[in-house]
């Protein structure tokens, strides 16, 4: 099993839509857990981070983290195609993050 | 304020050369990274630093070397490129919230 799962997709959502994006980890002593955007030739973002159980809220971005069943998950609202990329799901592992192989998700105008 | 700088952008590079990746960063972070990313992999942990003076290897470091003599620089060092090493390498360095933040990447081709 890997550390960090992901669908890779792609994932194909209308404009204006909700994206939603899942990560399943492993590791249940896991406390930190990141999403990261990257566009296509680009470098890793981060765009959320979360630390607690329940969700959390920025803009149009909410996380919400589940450690009992081992899940973290993206909401995006109001989808936009400026969304359009890959995105990343990291836990805190030891000394390091811990990368899933990541979401490629394309909004349709 | 730069952030996180790399060099080269991209490289052609003949099999058997030795090659330094170069990364420097401004932002007084004490840990840094190296990965690579391949299609299909996502991003593979090289090696890394928490700390000026101290190293560690990741997931996959074998045919890599990383050296941190102060806390602005992590070179990453291919002794005898082979083409499995054909990949986009990515600096990355982190605050103490653990929050990565990258470098905007070295594309490496070795024949």
């Amino acid at each position: 099993q890997k550390e960090v799962e992901q669908n890779s997709g792609p994932l194909s959502v209308p404009e204006g839509a909700i994206a939603s994006l899942n990560c399943t980890y492993s590791d249940r002593v896991s406390q930190s857990f990141f999403w990261y955007r990257q566009y296509s030739g680009k470098s890793p973002e981060l765009i959320m981070s979360i630390y607690s159980n329940g969700d959390k809220e920025d803009g149009r971005f909410t996380a919400q983290l589940n450690k009992a069943s081992q899940y973290v998950s993206l909401l995006i609202r109001d989808s936009q195609p400026s969304d359009s990329a890959t995105y990343l799901c990291a836990r805190r592992g030891a000394q390091k993050l811990v990368f899933g192989q990541g979401t490629r998700l394309t909004i349709n105008p | 304020i730069a952030g996180i700088t790399q060099a080269p952008t991209s490289q052609i590079l003949a099999a058997g050369r030795r090659m330094t990746l170069r990364c420097t960063q401004d932002m007084r972070h004490n840990a840094m990274y190296w990965y690579r990313q391949d299609l299909g992999l996502g991003l593979r942990l090289i090696h890394y630093s928490n700390t000026a003076g101290t190293t560690g290897k990741g997931e996959v470091p074998d045919g890599y070397s990383v050296s941190r003599a102060n806390t602005d620089d992590f070179p990453l060092t291919l002794a005898s490129a082979v083409p499995s090493q054909t990949s986009v390498y990515f600096c990355a360095s982190s605050d103490t919230t653990d929050t990565q933040y990258f470098g905007p990447g070295t594309r490496l081709t070795v024949l």
